[in-house]
């Protein structure tokens, strides 16, 4: 069984300030990891993934999340927000190896202001 | 490469009405999924595929059906349409990639509406 929890339905920051993103998850295996952002009225595009290989991940646009056994966090992170950063964000988890399916959180809406 | 493409964008349907939605992927990918999302909800599975004439249900099946009759497209049918089906589909498509996990690359989604 795999769950994922995102701790923040909405985070807002300033441009140029950290983005913090949190994501719980419960896993009965070692599991794979993504971040996928979606833009207002767009379709979901992926981010970053962990896939058991190292445990810092750097994504797209400047993003980077770090995967915590310990923790079971895999936390999203930029050092300076950008006007087009706001948009909404998911953590998935799945099983690696063959074909699982993916469990999505229930999102983070991220706005940024001037 | 066009990527994950989905017809029609947009739909209003009345009550008991039934329509199919197209999804169709262009690299050649052997897994393809029917979602839905809804507010606060995140992405909920409908239906999958793992292969051309294979199909499985998700997380909510119920009142859709699917069908993967060309491994480049999935169709998913809404029967008799409800006002809980009022909600944004969307289609994605993946292939196993390296180190055992695989991303899955989504097309742009229909608002469907149901009055």
């Amino acid at each position: 069984a795999q769950s994922v929890t995102q701790l923040d339905s909405h985070v807002s920051v300033s441009e140029g300030t950290p983005v913090l993103l949190r994501c719980n998850y419960s896993s009965s295996y070692s599991p794979s990891l993504f971040w996928y952002v979606q833009h207002p009225n767009k379709g979901l595009q992926l981010l970053l993934k962990y896939t058991s290989a190292a445990t810092l991940v750097k994504g797209i646009n400047g993003f980077e999340a770090e995967f915590k056994k310990s923790e079971t966090s895999f936390h999203l992170t930029k050092p300076s927000a950008h006007m087009s950063d706001a948009a909404e964000y998911f953590c998935v988890v799945t099983r690696p190896g063959g074909y699982s399916t993916l469990t999505f959180g229930k999102g983070t809406m991220l706005l940024v202001s001037p | 490469n066009a990527g994950v493409t989905q017809t029609p964008k947009f739909r209003v349907l009345k009550t008991g009405q039934s329509m199919t939605l197209l999804c169709a992927q262009d690299m050649n990918h052997e897994y393809m999924y029917w979602y839905r999302q809804d507010p606060g909800m995140g992405l909920r599975l409908i239906h999958y595929s793992v292969g051309e004439g294979t199909t499985a249900k998700g997380e909510v099946p119920d009142g859709y059906n699917v069908s993967r009759l060309k491994k480049q497209n999935f169709l998913l049918g809404l029967e008799s349409a409800a006002p809980s089906q009022t909600s944004v589909y969307f289609c994605a498509s993946s292939n196993r990639g390296t180190g055992g996990s695989y991303e899955q690359y989504f097309g742009p989604g229909t608002r469907l509406t149901v009055t």
